[in-house]
C-alpha cells in the first residue's frame, strides 16, 4: 500500500515567548518519562526526565509536568530561542528488566525571530 | 556530542542485499539499544543488549539481527533488504539495563534502491 508520512503537529512561537509542548502517553504502568529534542539530521538529544513519583521537575529553561491521572506529559521551554527549533519527542518507559522506550509521534517547534 | 558513535553515516544499497551497521556505546555503558526511525512509523524500538546478552526485543523483523561484542560495541545486521527498510537507524546506550537515561548516536541513514 501507499506509505504516508507521519503528520507532525507544529507549534510556532515567537522568539522570547514560552513554549508548551504536550504529549499523551499510552501505558498507565509506565514509570519513567523522557523528553528528547531532535534537530534535522541528528540523533535524539536528552533534555529532561521525570519519574512517576514526581509531578514536576525543572531544568535549565525547561520544566516537565506529569499528570498520571490523565496520562499527560508536558514540556515547558522558557524564553524560547531560535536554537530551540527542532522536533520534540516524549518517551515512556514501562520499567521492569528492560529499558525499552516507547516514543510519541513528536512535535515540531518552529521559533520565529 | 552524546559519546555514542555510529558508522557509517550513510549507506546506499540495492534490494536483496545485506548490510551491517556499527555502534560504539558511551564509555562505561553496558546496554545498547537499536531504534528505527521511518517517515511512516516514527521511532521504533528494535532490540536491546546488555553486557553481551539480548535483553529485549521489539518490532524487529526476522531478516534483522544484532549482537553485542565483548568490547561492548554492537552491530545490527539487515539482510534481504527491501525498499521499506529505508530509514534512519539509531543506536543508544545506557549504564545499566534498568530505568536509565538512554543517549543516542547520530544515526545511520540507510537508503535501499
Amino acid at each position: 500500500g501507499e506509505s504516508v508520512g507521519l503528520h507532525l503537529p507544529t507549534l510556532s512561537v515567537q522568539e522570547g515567548d514560552n513554549s508548551i509542548i504536550n504529549c499523551a502517553y499510552s501505558n498507565s504502568a509506565s514509570d519513567y518519562f523522557i523528553w528528547y529534542k531532535q534537530e534535522s539530521g541528528k540523533g535524539p538529544q536528552f533534555i529532561i526526565d521525570i519519574r512517576s513519583n514526581m509531578d514536576k521537575r525543572q531544568g535549565q529553561r525547561v520544566t516537565v509536568l506529569l499528570n498520571k491521572t490523565v496520562k499527560h506529559l508536558s514540556l515547558q521551554i522558557a524564553a524560547t530561542q531560535p536554537g530551540d527549533s527542532a522536533v520534540y519527542f516524549c518517551a515512556e518507559n514501562i520499567g521492569g528488566a528492560t529499558n525499552k522506550l516507547i516514543f510519541g509521534t513528536g512535535t515540531l517547534l518552529a521559533v520565529q525571530p | 556530542d552524546s559519546g555514542v558513535t555510529q558508522t557509517p553515516k550513510h549507506l546506499i544499497t540495492a534490494t536483496g542485499q545485506r548490510v551491517t551497521l556499527r555502534c560504539s556505546p558511551r564509555s562505561g555503558d553496558l546496554s545498547v539499544y537499536w531504534y528505527q526511525q521511518s517517515l511512516d512509523q516514527g521511532l521504533q524500538f528494535l532490540i536491546q543488549y546488555y553486557n553481551g546478552e539480548e535483553r529485549a526485543k521489539g518490532n524487529i523483523l526476522e531478516r534483522f539481527s544484532a549482537q553485542q561484542f565483548p568490547d561492548l560495541h554492537s552491530e545490527l545486521n539487515l539482510s534481504s533488504l527491501e525498499l521499506g527498510d529505508s530509514a534512519l537507524y539509531f543506536c543508544a546506550s545506557s549504564k545499566d539495563r534498568g530505568t536509565d537515561t538512554q543517549y543516542f548516536g547520530p544515526g545511520t541513514r540507510l537508503t535501499v534502491l
